[in-house]
């Protein structure tokens, strides 16, 4: 069955450091997501990506974060300079179609110290 | 907000009796509904979902019921199996170009 892959499974960096979290979705999904679940708390949304460009961000996703897909298969979501708030499990999902089924990856751990 | 809630964080079932997890909504816009299972160390599997269309939809084991009038959606598992522990969410979206909105999660714990 096709899989969303994320590296690394685990991230630790410092506070202030720069991270990229990489994906690579299934092959035919048009849509790409990047959601992340604070310890204990809800899966939040960050970004969708679609046609090679943001659809939607939340207020979570300000200026230290961006998403590129430089080669047509990955898609990685960027933190200019982490906060230890930004610790997080963070999840790639990808979609066929609008309103379809999102597919995630297994999440990077990522501990910012 | 928020817009999705699970209220309960856990669920202790033993194994072979009927699991129910409870989903609230907030927003009337939201039309079709999804439950996600989580392992640890895994993302989360897509395992059902409804659309507003409807109020009740069945697969194998699971059957999520929707109560429209009371914004309010149920998994109910049946048998529970120990292979069913793992953490529930449930998610949401409207008829626009919206990406999914999440619940926090419910444990379940099927107890052999």
């Amino acid at each position: 069955e096709p899989e969303v892959t994320q590296t690394p499974s685990h991230q630790v960096t410092q506070m202030g450091q720069e991270v990229i979290l990489r994906c690579v979705p299934i092959s035919n999904h048009l849509y790409f997501y990047w959601y992340r679940q604070i310890l204990g708390q809800k899966v939040e949304f960050l970004v969708s990506f679609y046609n090679n460009e943001i659809s939607e961000k939340s207020e979570i996703f300000d200026d230290q974060f961006s998403v590129e897909r430089p080669d047509g298969s990955n898609f990685t979501l960027k933190i200019r300079s982490t906060k230890l708030e930004d610790s997080a499990m963070y999840f790639c999902a990808s979609s066929e179609r609008d309103r379809s089924v999102y597919t995630f990856g297994s999440g990077t751990r990522l501990t910012v110290v | 907000d928020q817009q999705v809630k699970q209220n309960s964080p856990s669920l202790s079932v033993q194994e072979g009796r009927i699991s129910i997890l409870n989903c609230d909504y907030t927003n009337s816009m939201f039309d079709y509904f999804l439950w996600y299972k989580k392992y640890p160390a895994e993302g989360p599997t897509f395992l059902i979902s409804i659309s507003s269309i409807k109020d009740k939809n069945e697969d194998g084991r699971f059957t999520v019921f929707l109560n429209k009038s009371a914004k309010h959606l149920s998994l109910h598992i049946v048998p529970s199996q120990p292979g069913d522990s793992a953490v529930y969410f449930c998610a949401a979206r409207d008829s626009g170009n919206t990406p999914l909105v999440f619940g926090k999660g419910t444990r379940l714990s099927v107890i052999a």
